[in-house]
């Protein structure tokens, strides 16, 4: 089946740049997205980038596809404690109604 | 301009019991999807609802059962519940049947189901 994997853990010191992984399988994945959730809340859509892109900036945010090898990464610059939460990697096909997550990294900012 | 909303926040069932669960769409959505997520792991998605029908599942057993109303809420049903449908049940919204990016789906804080 398709999978979505991602490292389970990321330490940064605060003010450092944080970058989060994500490999997937599924060569027909149209769209990838990263979802950020905090304890006790459900996933809030950070970013997303559509697979024709190999790059999108966004504030602090910078998603970068490598389609070819099917990664996915997430880069925050200046991480702050307020970042601290669990990220989740997703991509979905078009016209397709589910989408297919990992298994989330704990990011942990450290002061 | 309301989110989606979930409800309850919490419950506790035995095993074989029935539970229901609810949402309400973002204001102005008229697609609800349903996933569950159980501890350490990421959501996996159960089923959608547009139209009051249900236009795809998951693989999921048919313990678990949808509806949605008119008003484009939603509820998610599961019966003869087994421990291991523990988890954080999460409720997605969307405008018409979402094709990625900017028809995304938006989440709920969702509903943490324990059974004993």
């Amino acid at each position: 089946g398709e999978d979505v994997e991602q490292s389970l853990f990321l330490s940064v010191r605060e003010g450092d740049s944080s970058v989060i992984n994500c490999t997937y399988t599924d060569s027909s994945s149209t769209y990838l997205y990263w979802y950020k959730q905090e304890p006790g809340a459900g996933l809030q859509l950070l970013t997303y980038i559509f697979s024709n892109m190999d790059m999108k900036q966004d504030q602090r945010l910078t998603v970068l596809l490598n389609k070819k090898d099917k990664h996915l990464s997430l880069r925050i610059a200046d991480t702050q404690t307020g970042d601290s939460a669990i990220y989740f990697c997703a991509e979905s096909r078009y016209n397709n109604n589910d989408m297919r997550f990992g298994a989330g990294t704990r990011l942990t900012v450290k002061p | 301009d309301a989110g989606v909303t979930q409800s309850p926040t919490h419950l506790i069932k035995t095993r074989g019991q029935q539970v229901t669960l609810r949402c309400s769409p973002k204001s102005g959505h008229d697609t609800v999807s349903w996933y569950q997520q159980a501890l350490g792991q990421g959501p996996q998605f159960i089923f959608q609802y547009y139209e009051e029908e249900e236009r795809q599942r998951g693989n999921f057993p048919d313990r678990f059962s949808g509806h949605q109303f008119p008003n484009y809420s939603s509820e998610l049903n599961v019966n003869a519940l087994l421990l291991g449908d523990s988890a954080l049940y999460l409720c997605a919204s969307s405008l018409g049947i979402p094709s990625g990016g900017k028809e995304t789906q938006y989440f709920g804080p969702g509903t943490r189901l324990l059974v004993l």
